[in-house]
């Protein structure tokens, strides 16, 4: 079950421009939403997240924005940099649950 | 470095064995959860332990198991393998609910 979608599965942004990665879910139930990065050969690694008493959470260049209504969310990385080329997994949580669900990941490549 | 041990970090086996895949958490986390990722999908929950008992189920086949010992490692056995369980399989722990996840780097399995 697909519970946590990301539809992209590839996005390629120039250096300095602005990354969008986008995330939609289906169960109404989440209320705690992460975003992970994955280099190669390495495990995920937490970037940022944000709860649904939120629409915005900011942290440096990582913006994550949420639209419950729309069960969507998206992840802003301003300015991009080549070091930012690496898979990027959403993921979600609801507070009776202890599991988290991640999305298939979108794979962005920042080019020089 | 993230804190969590996975141990080994690539395996090689036939169809039809059974091997056994190692985690140790971060100091002091208690839960510990296992994913699978095969080629190019995302990470698909399996099974979360929290401080030795099964908290919650995924989509993990009757031909797996695990369990979370008392010193808080845990152990993911896969048994009568096929050539489809080759995948990368993750180990992440947390310190509790609304904790992000921490991964380890992950065991790669050829099935062969």
């Amino acid at each position: 079950d697909q519970q946590v979608k990301q539809n992209s599965p590839s996005l390629s942004v120039q250096e300095g421009r602005i990354s969008i990665l986008n995330c939609d879910y289906t169960n109404s139930m989440f209320d705690y939403f992460l975003w992970y990065k994955k280099y190669p050969a390495e495990g995920p690694t937490f970037l940022i997240s944000i709860s649904s008493i939120k629409d915005k959470n900011e942290d440096g260049r990582f913006t994550v924005f949420l639209n419950k209504s729309a069960k969507h969310l998206s992840l802003h990385i301003v300015p991009s940099q080549p070091g930012d080329s690496a898979v990027y997994f959403c993921a979600a949580s609801a507070r009776s649950e202890d599991d988290m669900r991640f999305g298939a990941g979108t794979r962005l490549t920042v080019k020089p | 470095d993230s804190g969590v041990t996975q141990t080994p970090k690539h395996l090689i086996t036939a169809t039809g064995q059974r091997v056994t895949l190692r985690c140790s958490p971060r100091s002091g986390d208690l839960s510990v959860y296992w994913y699978q990722q095969s080629l190019d999908q995302g990470l698909q929950f399996l099974i979360q332990y929290y401080n030795g008992e099964e908290r919650a189920k995924g989509n993990i086949l009757e031909r797996f198991s695990a369990q979370q010992f008392p010193d808080l490692h845990s152990e993911l056995n896969l048994s009568s393998l096929e050539l489809g369980d080759s995948a990368l399989y993750f180990c992440a722990s947390s310190g509790g609910l609304r904790s992000p996840l921490h991964f380890g780097n992950g065991t790669r399995l050829t099935v062969t």
